[in-house]
């Protein structure tokens, strides 16, 4: 069955440094990937997905992901936090095996340092 | 083009009441699935409607049901509410619903008591 981590619950960066949100997935047949955020009290907010195409993703506000195969991870980047940036930050995968549903991992909650 | 909407925003009911809850999708999206997130939690898929047919029933007692209409909006039912019902539900629509990239709502906050 196909699963999704993201590790660290939280993860605090100072303000300018660089982002790295962790996610690594299980999928038996190639998968979508995909990276949402949420901001307190709102829905989710597609950042960038991944379908096959350009293994590093570009996605909104400056974020990008790179799908590593041999890894099984797509991790989040961005070279300069912003203290918008401070949400929480969903990993998400699906596959034809889970009939493109939609897998989530837990979430990471990004705090900016000023 | 507005985006997917969400009806009620917030919601406060008690143990043992009913609740529908509903949404419209994007317009020319025919996909429309239903997610419960608890707080401090990611999404847990419910429902996926696709062409007015269950396509998709996530691990959920019968006390959940849904359905979508023909203009492809949707309800989301809950009945015999129970504490642990307390939660964001969160609609998203998709074009078809096969390749995953979901639009969601902004969610209707339940309070059950």
């Amino acid at each position: 069955a196909q699963s999704v981590t993201q590790l660290g619950s939280h993860v605090s960066v100072s303000e300018g440094a660089l982002v790295l949100l962790r996610c690594n997935y299980s999928s038996s047949v190639p998968p979508y990937l995909f990276w949402y955020v949420q901001y307190p009290n709102q829905g989710l907010q597609l950042l960038l997905k991944y379908t096959s195409a350009a293994t590093l993703v570009k996605g909104i506000n400056g974020f990008e992901a790179e799908f590593k195969k041999s890894e099984t991870s797509f991790h989040l980047t961005k070279p300069s936090a912003h203290m918008s940036d401070a949400a929480e930050y969903f990993c998400a995968v699906s596959d034809r095996e889970s009939n493109y549903q939609l897998i989530w991992g837990a979430g990471t909650k990004l705090i900016i340092k000023p | 083009d507005a985006g997917v909407t969400q009806s009620p925003t917030h919601l406060i009911k008690t143990r043992g009441q009913q609740v529908t809850l509903r949404c419209s999708p994007i317009s020319g999206h025919k996909s429309v699935s239903w997610y419960q997130q608890v707080l401090g939690q990611g999404p847990q898929f419910i429902f996926q409607y696709y062409e007015k047919e269950e396509r998709g029933r996530g691990n959920f007692p019968d006390r959940f049901s849904a359905r979508q209409f023909p203009n492809y909006s949707s309800e989301l039912n809950v009945n015999a509410l129970l504490l642990g019902d307390s939660a964001l539900y969160l609609c998203a629509s998709s074009r078809s619903g096969t390749s995953g990239e979901q639009f969601f709502g902004p969610g209707t906050r339940l309070t059950v008591l």
